[in-house]
């Protein structure tokens, strides 16, 4: 069983459209994560939730919105997608809030034409 | 918040060779650390780490010592392979509540 699974893996669209990337971990974790990663492999934290609580919320547009429904998922909804938002996002878990070691997914490739 | 100063790649090595990357870090209070590992395609997957001074993390052949007199955890390999091409990342993990900080990283390229 994958620990920390995402879809999709891929995703292309076009500018303007409105987007969603699903996450789920087995692991019982607390605490998730949505990193976005750039071409040049830099990686950056966008959000982290602790057991369905928002804890860290990084200067994201506000077009990228996260929602747990449960501590085992969180889903990244992204509208009025731009060019710039090509890049691979990563979701993470772990089980100490804020720290100790992270569990990343396989990431979700997004490019925006 | 805590950072990371990684030498800058690409690092291209022969195969067997010697390996460092280094890694500096800054932080309040005593961060656990952690080399994290990308390969081509994937995410990242944990490689090592240490949670208190002058203790040494290892893994497949990989090495770091917590060094918190120089705030460093240089990653070390005694002799390189093709397959350990991948980004490496340092990451100080801090005390509490705080982001985790990521960077760059730094690419290898083990040639044959």
């Amino acid at each position: 069983d994958t620990a920390v699974s995402q879809t999709p893996k891929y995703l292309v669209t076009q500018m303007g459209n409105d987007k969603s990337i699903k996450c789920e971990q087995n692991l019982g974790h607390d605490t998730m994560y949505w990193y976005k990663q750039d071409s040049k492999k830099f990686l950056k934290i966008m959000f982290s939730y602790n057991n369905k609580e928002l804890i860290i919320n990084e200067t994201v547009p506000n077009r990228f919105s996260p929602k747990s429904p449960d501590k085992a998922h969180l889903n990244l909804h992204i509208n009025s997608l731009e060019l710039g938002d090509s890049a691979v996002y990563f979701c993470a878990s772990s089980q100490v809030r804020g720290a100790g070691e992270l569990f990343f997914g396989e990431g979700s490739r997004l490019t925006v034409l | 918040g805590d950072s990371v100063t990684q030498m800058e790649g690409p690092v291209t090595l022969s195969e067997e060779a010697f390996l460092t990357i280094n890694c500096t870090y800054t932080a309040t209070g005593y961060p656990s650390l952690f080399w994290y590992v990308q390969y081509p395609g994937e995410g990242l997957q944990l490689l090592l780490k240490a949670t208190k001074a002058d203790d040494k993390g290892s893994n497949k052949g990989f090495e770091a010592t917590y060094r918190k007199e120089t705030t460093s955890f240089h990653l070390e390999k005694g002799s390189v392979q093709v397959s350990d091409s991948a980004v490496y990342f340092c990451v100080p993990s801090p005390e509490g509540y705080q982001k985790v900080t990521f960077g760059t990283g730094t690419k290898l390229q083990v040639i044959p």
